[in-house]
């Protein structure tokens, strides 16, 4: 199974708004609305943002959202805030081992 | 809330042993899954495996299945990761993270065992 597609870096000024794409199959991604989110600060665990596509845990702020166009699903941070300086994972399930993939991981910089 | 709780760092050499532990607490432990993610240095994230602390139930990764086992023991809530023989491509931060039953996301997580493997 491979890893999911994600852009290397993205970047923005603070308030503005970036989009992080998650390109995957018709096996992982655009098989199933179980897409999920997670963001890493350098040396700490990853943090859950997004589940189910576009669902947002108790605690994390509106500024996340998410969505998915067939294989394709898409992390939109707006109003961009020197904390969000951090690395992003998709991460999709996978019925056919069944388990689950990661994608590449988004380092985001706040200019 | 749930927490994990991972066991802490270790450095071993090159055809060690290794188990390393996941203790939950604040949940029904047996109605969860437990799976364990491996980051190499500067690199991702990548799904190992995942136990159903219910039944035992056990999903590897196929690029990682016979080098590793996972399993668990529900009398003390504890997950743990195991290798027979360590290579210096282990090296890496391993982290547990939980998902309930019926649900598809990893809601918690432990802090992170690094484990270095070295001559």
């Amino acid at each position: 199974q491979s890893a999911l597609t994600q852009p290397a870096s993205v970047s923005g000024s603070p308030g503005q708004s970036i989009t992080i794409s998650c390109t995957g199959t018709s096996s992982d991604v655009g098989g199933y609305n179980y897409v999920s989110w997670y963001q890493q600060h350098p040396g700490k665990a990853p943090k859950l943002l997004i589940y189910d596509v576009a669902t947002r845990p108790s605690g994390v702020s509106n500024r996340f959202s998410g969505s998915k166009s067939g294989n394709t699903a898409s992390l939109t941070i707006t109003g961009l805030q020197a904390e969000d300086e951090a690395d992003y994972y998709c991460n999709s399930y996978v019925r056919r081992w069944p388990t689950y993939v990661f994608g590449t991981g988004t380092q985001v910089t706040v200019l | 809330e749930v927490q994990l709780v991972q066991s802490g760092a270790e450095v071993k050499q090159p055809g060690e042993s290794l188990k390393i532990s996941c203790k939950g607490s604040g949940y029904s432990f047996n109605t969860y899954w437990i799976g364990w993610v491996r980051q190499m240095p500067g690199k991702g994230l990548e799904w190992m495996g995942i136990l159903y602390l219910h039944d035992s139930r056990t999903y590897y990764s196929p690029s990682l299945q016979g080098q590793v086992t996972i399993s668990a023991d529900r009398s003390i809530s504890t997950a743990y990761l195991q290798w027979s023989s360590l290579k210096a491509s282990d090296t890496a931060m391993y982290y547990c993270a939980s998902a309930r039953d019926g649900t598809f996301w990893w809601n918690s997580w432990g802090q992170g065992t690094l484990v270095t493997v070295s001559s």
